[in-house]
Protein backbone atom coordinates (compact mmCIF):
# COMPACT_ATOMS: atom_id res chain seq x y z
CA UNK A 1 0.00 0.00 0.00
CA UNK A 2 1.08 3.50 -1.18
CA UNK A 3 1.53 5.97 1.96
CA UNK A 4 0.08 8.40 -0.57
CA UNK A 5 -3.00 7.51 -2.94
CA UNK A 6 -4.30 9.97 -5.65
CA UNK A 7 -7.26 9.30 -7.49
CA UNK A 8 -8.24 9.85 -10.54
CA UNK A 9 -5.08 8.38 -12.36
CA UNK A 10 -6.39 10.32 -15.04
CA UNK A 11 -8.68 13.08 -15.93
CA UNK A 12 -10.01 14.65 -19.30
CA UNK A 13 -11.93 17.90 -19.00
CA UNK A 14 -13.62 20.10 -21.26
CA UNK A 15 -12.24 23.70 -21.27
CA UNK A 16 -14.29 26.23 -18.36
CA UNK A 17 -15.63 23.19 -16.22
CA UNK A 18 -14.09 22.67 -12.47
CA UNK A 19 -12.28 19.85 -12.01
CA UNK A 20 -11.19 18.07 -8.53
CA UNK A 21 -7.95 15.88 -7.67
CA UNK A 22 -8.36 14.03 -4.43
CA UNK A 23 -5.37 12.71 -2.33
CA UNK A 24 -5.02 10.76 0.86
CA UNK A 25 -2.28 9.61 2.93
CA UNK A 26 -1.67 7.33 5.83
CA UNK A 27 1.35 8.48 7.37
CA UNK A 28 1.68 11.42 10.08
CA UNK A 29 2.39 14.75 8.80
CA UNK A 30 2.40 18.29 9.31
CA UNK A 31 2.02 19.52 5.56
CA UNK A 32 0.91 18.49 2.36
CA UNK A 33 2.22 20.05 -0.94
CA UNK A 34 0.18 20.12 -4.46
CA UNK A 35 2.57 20.05 -7.10
CA UNK A 36 2.19 20.33 -10.77
CA UNK A 37 4.64 18.63 -13.27
CA UNK A 38 4.42 19.50 -16.90
CA UNK A 39 5.60 17.10 -19.50
CA UNK A 40 9.15 17.32 -19.74
CA UNK A 41 9.61 16.81 -16.32
CA UNK A 42 10.01 20.50 -14.38
CA UNK A 43 8.03 20.61 -11.27
CA UNK A 44 6.57 23.72 -9.35
CA UNK A 45 5.68 23.56 -5.80
CA UNK A 46 1.61 25.23 -6.07
CA UNK A 47 0.47 24.83 -2.65
CA UNK A 48 1.85 23.85 0.61
CA UNK A 49 -0.96 23.25 3.37
CA UNK A 50 -1.73 22.18 6.58
CA UNK A 51 -5.14 23.32 7.49
CA UNK A 52 -8.03 24.63 5.84
CA UNK A 53 -7.89 25.92 2.60
CA UNK A 54 -5.44 28.17 0.44
CA UNK A 55 -6.33 30.02 -2.77
CA UNK A 56 -4.25 31.11 -5.60
CA UNK A 57 -6.13 32.39 -8.72
CA UNK A 58 -8.41 29.48 -10.01
CA UNK A 59 -6.46 26.86 -7.91
CA UNK A 60 -8.01 25.79 -4.62
CA UNK A 61 -6.26 23.34 -2.35
CA UNK A 62 -8.10 22.34 0.88
CA UNK A 63 -7.28 19.62 3.52
CA UNK A 64 -8.48 17.69 6.63
CA UNK A 65 -5.40 16.58 8.79
CA UNK A 66 -8.23 14.52 10.97
CA UNK A 67 -9.68 12.31 7.77
CA UNK A 68 -5.84 12.76 6.43
CA UNK A 69 -7.60 13.93 2.80
CA UNK A 70 -6.83 16.73 0.46
CA UNK A 71 -8.64 18.07 -2.75
CA UNK A 72 -7.03 20.30 -5.27
CA UNK A 73 -9.74 22.18 -7.40
CA UNK A 74 -9.78 23.93 -10.51
CA UNK A 75 -12.24 26.54 -11.47
CA UNK A 76 -12.97 27.39 -15.26
CA UNK A 77 -9.96 24.86 -16.54
CA UNK A 78 -7.96 25.98 -19.08
CA UNK A 79 -5.95 23.81 -21.84
CA UNK A 80 -2.95 25.27 -19.96
CA UNK A 81 -3.91 23.79 -17.29
CA UNK A 82 -2.97 20.04 -18.65
CA UNK A 83 -0.26 18.41 -16.85
CA UNK A 84 0.24 16.12 -14.44
CA UNK A 85 -0.63 17.41 -10.64
CA UNK A 86 1.08 15.37 -7.73
CA UNK A 87 0.30 15.44 -3.94
CA UNK A 88 2.94 15.07 -1.53
CA UNK A 89 4.14 15.15 1.89
CA UNK A 90 7.14 15.08 4.21
CA UNK A 91 7.55 12.22 6.56
CA UNK A 92 7.32 13.45 10.31
CA UNK A 93 10.64 13.34 11.84
CA UNK A 94 12.70 12.91 8.32
CA UNK A 95 13.31 16.29 7.74
CA UNK A 96 12.28 16.88 4.08
CA UNK A 97 12.11 13.73 2.93
CA UNK A 98 8.67 13.37 0.75
CA UNK A 99 6.21 10.44 -0.10
CA UNK A 100 4.74 11.19 -3.56
CA UNK A 101 1.71 10.33 -5.18
CA UNK A 102 1.11 8.51 -8.36
CA UNK A 103 -0.17 11.75 -9.88
CA UNK A 104 -3.14 12.72 -11.87
CA UNK A 105 -3.01 13.78 -15.17
CA UNK A 106 -5.05 16.24 -16.07
CA UNK A 107 -6.04 17.40 -19.92
CA UNK A 108 -8.09 20.28 -20.92
CA UNK A 109 -9.43 20.07 -24.33
CA UNK A 110 -10.62 23.23 -26.08
CA UNK B 1 18.67 34.19 -6.71
CA UNK B 2 19.55 31.67 -9.10
CA UNK B 3 17.22 28.27 -8.94
CA UNK B 4 17.76 24.78 -8.91
CA UNK B 5 19.65 23.70 -12.41
CA UNK B 6 20.86 19.64 -13.68
CA UNK B 7 23.07 18.53 -15.79
CA UNK B 8 22.82 16.58 -18.25
CA UNK B 9 19.18 17.57 -19.11
CA UNK B 10 19.18 13.87 -21.40
CA UNK B 11 21.49 10.77 -21.32
CA UNK B 12 21.62 7.73 -23.29
CA UNK B 13 23.68 4.86 -21.91
CA UNK B 14 24.07 1.18 -22.25
CA UNK B 15 23.13 -1.56 -20.15
CA UNK B 16 26.31 -2.14 -16.94
CA UNK B 17 27.58 1.41 -17.48
CA UNK B 18 28.56 3.98 -15.02
CA UNK B 19 26.62 7.47 -15.40
CA UNK B 20 26.89 11.03 -13.16
CA UNK B 21 24.24 13.33 -12.47
CA UNK B 22 24.64 17.00 -11.00
CA UNK B 23 21.93 19.08 -9.10
CA UNK B 24 23.41 22.74 -8.22
CA UNK B 25 20.91 24.21 -5.72
CA UNK B 26 19.21 27.54 -5.17
CA UNK B 27 21.50 30.05 -3.55
CA UNK B 28 21.32 29.51 0.37
CA UNK B 29 19.90 25.91 0.21
CA UNK B 30 22.27 23.07 2.52
CA UNK B 31 19.77 20.35 1.96
CA UNK B 32 19.86 18.14 -1.65
CA UNK B 33 17.30 15.57 -2.03
CA UNK B 34 17.21 13.13 -5.26
CA UNK B 35 14.37 11.02 -6.62
CA UNK B 36 13.78 8.79 -9.50
CA UNK B 37 10.59 9.37 -11.36
CA UNK B 38 9.43 6.23 -13.39
CA UNK B 39 7.33 7.01 -16.63
CA UNK B 40 4.01 7.10 -15.26
CA UNK B 41 4.83 6.94 -11.60
CA UNK B 42 5.69 9.41 -8.63
CA UNK B 43 9.08 10.72 -7.65
CA UNK B 44 10.53 7.80 -5.17
CA UNK B 45 13.05 9.11 -3.07
CA UNK B 46 16.57 7.88 -3.23
CA UNK B 47 18.65 9.93 -0.66
CA UNK B 48 19.14 13.18 0.94
CA UNK B 49 21.90 15.27 1.75
CA UNK B 50 22.43 18.07 4.62
CA UNK B 51 25.90 20.03 4.71
CA UNK B 52 27.54 17.55 2.59
CA UNK B 53 26.33 13.96 5.16
CA UNK B 54 23.92 11.62 3.69
CA UNK B 55 20.44 12.23 5.91
CA UNK B 56 18.48 9.18 5.02
CA UNK B 57 17.81 6.98 1.81
CA UNK B 58 15.26 5.54 0.17
CA UNK B 59 14.74 1.53 -0.74
CA UNK B 60 17.46 2.14 -3.93
CA UNK B 61 20.88 -0.38 -3.76
CA UNK B 62 24.22 0.88 -3.11
CA UNK B 63 25.45 1.16 -6.58
CA UNK B 64 23.00 4.42 -6.20
CA UNK B 65 25.44 6.80 -4.65
CA UNK B 66 25.94 10.45 -3.84
CA UNK B 67 27.86 13.29 -3.09
CA UNK B 68 27.27 16.69 -2.03
CA UNK B 69 30.29 19.28 -1.86
CA UNK B 70 30.72 22.54 0.35
CA UNK B 71 29.09 25.00 -2.16
CA UNK B 72 26.02 22.34 -1.15
CA UNK B 73 26.10 21.26 -5.10
CA UNK B 74 25.22 17.73 -5.54
CA UNK B 75 26.30 14.99 -7.86
CA UNK B 76 24.22 11.35 -8.02
CA UNK B 77 26.23 8.09 -9.11
CA UNK B 78 24.60 5.19 -10.94
CA UNK B 79 27.03 2.17 -11.41
CA UNK B 80 26.57 -1.14 -13.35
CA UNK B 81 23.50 0.43 -14.94
CA UNK B 82 19.94 -1.62 -15.52
CA UNK B 83 17.13 -1.12 -17.98
CA UNK B 84 14.96 -0.57 -14.89
CA UNK B 85 17.11 2.71 -14.20
CA UNK B 86 15.74 4.70 -16.81
CA UNK B 87 13.69 6.98 -15.41
CA UNK B 88 13.52 11.36 -15.21
CA UNK B 89 15.88 11.91 -11.78
CA UNK B 90 14.83 14.77 -9.86
CA UNK B 91 17.12 16.70 -7.76
CA UNK B 92 15.12 18.92 -5.15
CA UNK B 93 16.76 21.77 -2.77
CA UNK B 94 15.65 22.97 0.52
CA UNK B 95 17.21 24.80 3.29
CA UNK B 96 16.66 22.06 5.81
CA UNK B 97 17.02 21.08 9.27
CA UNK B 98 16.95 17.15 9.07
CA UNK B 99 16.05 15.41 12.44
CA UNK B 100 13.48 18.40 13.42
CA UNK B 101 10.25 18.15 11.51
CA UNK B 102 7.31 20.84 11.95
CA UNK B 103 5.67 23.33 10.43
CA UNK B 104 7.39 25.88 11.91
CA UNK B 105 10.80 24.56 10.63
CA UNK B 106 9.92 22.96 7.62
CA UNK B 107 11.27 24.86 4.44
CA UNK B 108 9.74 23.90 0.84
CA UNK B 109 12.06 22.38 -1.50
CA UNK B 110 12.33 23.54 -5.11
CA UNK B 111 13.01 21.31 -7.71
CA UNK B 112 14.83 21.21 -10.53
CA UNK B 113 14.02 20.30 -13.85
CA UNK B 114 15.18 16.57 -14.08
CA UNK B 115 17.40 14.93 -16.43
CA UNK B 116 16.28 12.04 -18.43
CA UNK B 117 18.40 9.12 -18.61
CA UNK B 118 17.51 5.89 -21.29
CA UNK B 119 19.65 2.53 -20.77
CA UNK B 120 20.07 0.88 -23.70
Amino acid sequence: KNEVEQSPQNLTAQEGEFITINCSYSVGISALHWLQQHPGGGIVSLFMLSSGKKKHGRLIATINIQEKHSSLHITASHPRDSAVYICAVPALNTGNQFYFGTGTSLTVIP
Amino acid sequence: ETGVTQSPTHLIKTRGQQVTLRCSSQSGHNTVSWYQQALGQGPQFIFQYYREEENGRGNFPPRFSGLQFPNYSSELNVNALELDDSALYLCASSLGTPGLYDELSYNEQFFGPGTRLTVL
